[in-house]
């Protein structure tokens, strides 16, 4: 079945650091990919997205690109503020299917002022 | 505009007891689902509908009942809490296949104890 892996965190950095969190999919064809956050005590929501090979998805200085070659979206931010302390997790999902999201197991993220 | 509400936000059960959880969306989204959220784990879908009516099964159904009598609401039920059930529970909905951009709209999360 499909499946999204991240690299494990938890994840700490001091403030203006650059972030990578890693995120590699296993799907059959070509799926969407996202980017939620989920801020302290919140539910998830949608950061960026990417849904065709080569885009890149940008929002809030976040940027992801889609690589089909190497089945990864990786998460990047040149330089982390402490609000940007928060769960970031990976997905996936098919257009057109009920089932929607496949997410993967979170990475937390800390940012030291 | 409240978006996706869920209640009650906290709630502790003993094993065996029966509960429900409520969530009602005001953006008149026809795909509502159930998710649970697990330190380590992600979210894994339990149940999720594709209209008012209809349910069907996710990832990890076993233990959990789902009703959507009316296309707002979309309720998640626990017949005999065990311990296992111990967890976060996210209630989302989304727009319809045909306007599909993967995004879904969470709520803030009810966290259930069984003892």
């Amino acid at each position: 079945g499909d499946s999204v892996t991240q690299m494990e965190g938890p994840v700490t950095l001091s403030e203006e650091a650059f972030l990578t969190i890693n995120c590699t999919y296993t799907a059959t064809g070509y799926p969407s990919l996202f980017w939620y956050v989920q801020y302290p005590g919140e539910g998830l929501q949608l950061l960026l997205k990417a849904t065709k090979a080569d885009d890149k998805g940008s929002n809030k200085g976040f940027e992801a690109t889609y690589r089909k070659e190497t089945t990864s979206f990786h998460l990047e931010k040149g330089s982390v503020q402490v609000s940007d302390s928060a769960v970031y997790f990976c997905a996936l999902s098919f257009k057109g299917s009920a089932r929607q999201l496949t997410f993967g197991s979170g990475t937390q993220l800390t940012v030291l002022p | 505009n409240a978006g996706v509400t869920q209640t009650p936000k906290f709630r502790v059960l003993k094993t065996g007891q029966s509960m429900t959880l409520l969530c009602a969306q005001d953006m008149n989204h026809e795909y509502m689902y159930w998710y649970r959220q697990d330190p380590g784990m992600g979210l894994r879908l339990i149940h999720y509908s594709v209209g008012e009516g209809t349910t069907a099964k996710g990832e990890v159904p076993d233990g959990y009942n789902v009703s959507r009598l009316k296309k707002q609401n979309f309720l998640l039920g626990l017949e005999s809490a065990a311990p296992s059930q111990t967890s976060v529970y996210f209630c989302a909905s989304s727009y319809s296949r045909q306007g599909d951009t993967g995004e879904l709209f969470f709520g803030e999360g009810s966290r259930l104890t069984v003892l």
